[in-house]
C-alpha cells in the first residue's frame, strides 16, 4: 500500500498563475483533507471532504477549489495563485473507526509563489 | 484564536533523558487529542491518541497524559533517543457542524535529541 500519494513534490508558480494539486489514497478511506503548513502557524484546514460527493470548507478556504473526484482522490487548485499561497500543502485521509480517529498524511507539496 | 498552543517553539534534551512535550487547548468540547511527529520533507505520522474519558495512555516509550480540569495535555518521551529528533504537532478533534473527524492542529514544537 501507498498510502497518500501527492503530485507535484515541488513547484514554482508565477502570481496570477493555475495549478492543481492532486491527491490519491488507497486505504479505502471516506474523509479526505487538504492543509497547508506556514512557520509558526501549524497546520491550517483548507478544505475537506468527508465522503465521496461532498465537499466543505476549512479554516483558510479563500483562494482555493477542491474536487473530490472519486473515494481515492481528492484534488485542489489555486486558481490565481499569490505569493500569501507559498507553502507547504498537506494531503490526508481518514475514516471513522471507535478510539481510533486518526488521520494519514502524504509527503507534502511545496509550493512557492513568486 | 488559536484553540490548540504549543506555547515551546523548540526543545533540547539529552539522549537517554526524558522529553516533555506540553499542549493546551482552550475548547472544552475537544474528545480526543492526538500527537503527530514530523521529520523534515516528510509528512505527518500519527503518534499517540487520547480519549478525553482517560488521563493516560501509554504506547512504549510515548505516554500521553491529559489534565481536563487545567485544559493540558502532554507526551512523554522516555528514554529520549536522538531518532526522535523531529516536530511534534499536538492535535484535538473538533465539530463544526457535524462534518467528519476535523483536527485543530497546534504550531508545533521541535525537538532535538542530543547524542
Amino acid at each position: 500500500n501507498a498510502g497518500v500519494t501527492q503530485t507535484p513534490k515541488f513547484q514554482v508558480l508565477k502570481t496570477g498563475q493555475s495549478m492543481t494539486l492532486q491527491c490519491a489514497q488507497d486505504m479505502n478511506h471516506n474523509s479526505m483533507y487538504w492543509y497547508r503548513q506556514d512557520p509558526g502557524m501549524g497546520l491550517r484546514l483548507i478544505y475537506y471532504s468527508a465522503s465521496e460527493g461532498t465537499t466543505d470548507k476549512g479554516e483558510v478556504p479563500n483562494g482555493y477549489n477542491v474536487s473530490r473526484l472519486n473515494k481515492r482522490e481528492f484534488s485542489l487548485r489555486l486558481e490565481s495563485a499569490a505569493p500569501s499561497q507559498t507553502s507547504v500543502y498537506f494531503c490526508a485521509s481518514s475514516d471513522r473507526r471507535p478510539l481510533k480517529d486518526e488521520q494519514f498524511f502524504g509527503p507534502g507539496t511545496r509550493l512557492t509563489v513568486l | 484564536d488559536q484553540q490548540v498552543k504549543q506555547n515551546s517553539p523548540s526543545l533540547s534534551v539529552q539522549e537517554g533523558r526524558i522529553s516533555i512535550l506540553n499542549c493546551d487547548y482552550t475548547n472544552s468540547m475537544f474528545d480526543y487529542f492526538l500527537w503527530y511527529k514530523k521529520y523534515p520533507a516528510e509528512g505527518p505520522t500519527f503518534l499517540i491518541s487520547i480519549s478525553s474519558i482517560k488521563d493516560k495512555n501509554e504506547d512504549g516509550r510515548f505516554t500521553v497524559f491529559l489534565n481536563k480540569s487545567a485544559k493540558h495535555l502532554s507526551l512523554h518521551i522516555v528514554p529520549s533517543q536522538p531518532g526522535d529528533s523531529a516536530v511534534y504537532f499536538c492535535a484535538a478533534k473538533g465539530y463544526y457542524g457535524g462534518a467528519t473527524n476535523k483536527l485543530i492542529f497546534g504550531t508545533g514544537t521541535l525537538l532535538a535529541v542530543q547524542p
